[in-house]
């Protein structure tokens, strides 16, 4: 996942707008990657997966880009509503050591009516 | 069909205190996960087990201790609480291994150490 600062970096876009949300991970292994959504309060929920032998899934109004190259990851939401305001996560998996995910430090979007 | 549940919802412990945080399933799944999350951050996995009775180290696994004597509980237990583990801690669960399957996450249990 992506190492940043202390505070969460937000975006904010307009109801109706697409959004696109990004994520650099580290570990040039990591062959799994997920985003998850975090609404305030509640545990994280499943968005998309994509595995290293693809570079773009799509599902419903949302689409994940990979760039192996450049170890970057995208979500884009099309046509954002109001109830996709959230904290976004990437996670990635490597394989290698405990078999868990690693995440990134999420990106708070914000939903401009 | 409740998913991932934890109990409790919040809880307040004194330094040195000891508590137990119980995660429960009801999909029989056979992996189940801990994570913590501090203000800010991701989250990271502290502990995880591959089917019941087993047990194995996260990446952040000091001060806690795990058990899974039941398929579809997964505890975390910390012995000598201290402020550092003040936290909100998610437990997860998925059918496989996190290549082969999604993880589900339960509401997370609130802890403050003071």
């Amino acid at each position: 996942g992506e190492s940043v600062g202390l505070h969460l970096p937000t975006l904010s876009v307009q109801e109706g707008d697409n959004s696109i949300i990004n994520c650099a991970y580290s570990n040039s292994a990591s062959d799994y990657f997920i985003w998850y959504k975090q609404e305030s309060g509640k545990g994280p929920q499943f968005i998309i997966d994509i595995r290293s032998n693809m570079d773009k899934r799509q599902g419903q109004r949302v689409t994940v880009l990979l760039n192996k190259t450049v170890k970057h990851l995208s979500l884009q939401i099309a046509a954002t509503q109001p109830g996709d305001s959230a904290v976004y996560f990437c996670a990635d998996y490597s394989g290698g050591g405990a078999d868990g995910l690693t995440f990134g430090k999420g990106t708070h979007l914000i939903i401009q009516p | 069909n409740a998913g991932v549940t934890q109990t409790p919802k919040f809880r307040v412990l004194k330094t040195g205190q000891s508590m137990t945080l119980l995660c429960a399933q009801d999909m029989n799944h056979e992996y189940m996960y801990w994570y913590r999350q501090d203000p800010g951050m991701g989250l990271r996995l502290i502990h995880y087990s591959v089917g019941e009775g087993t047990t194995a180290k996260g990446e952040v696994p000091d001060g806690y201790n795990v058990s899974r004597l039941k398929k579809q509980n997964f505890l975390l237990g910390l012995e000598s609480a201290a402020p550092s583990q003040t936290s909100v801690y998610f437990c997860a669960s998925s059918s496989a291994g996190t290549y082969q399957e999604t993880q589900y996450f339960g509401p997370g249990t609130r802890l403050l150490v003071l």
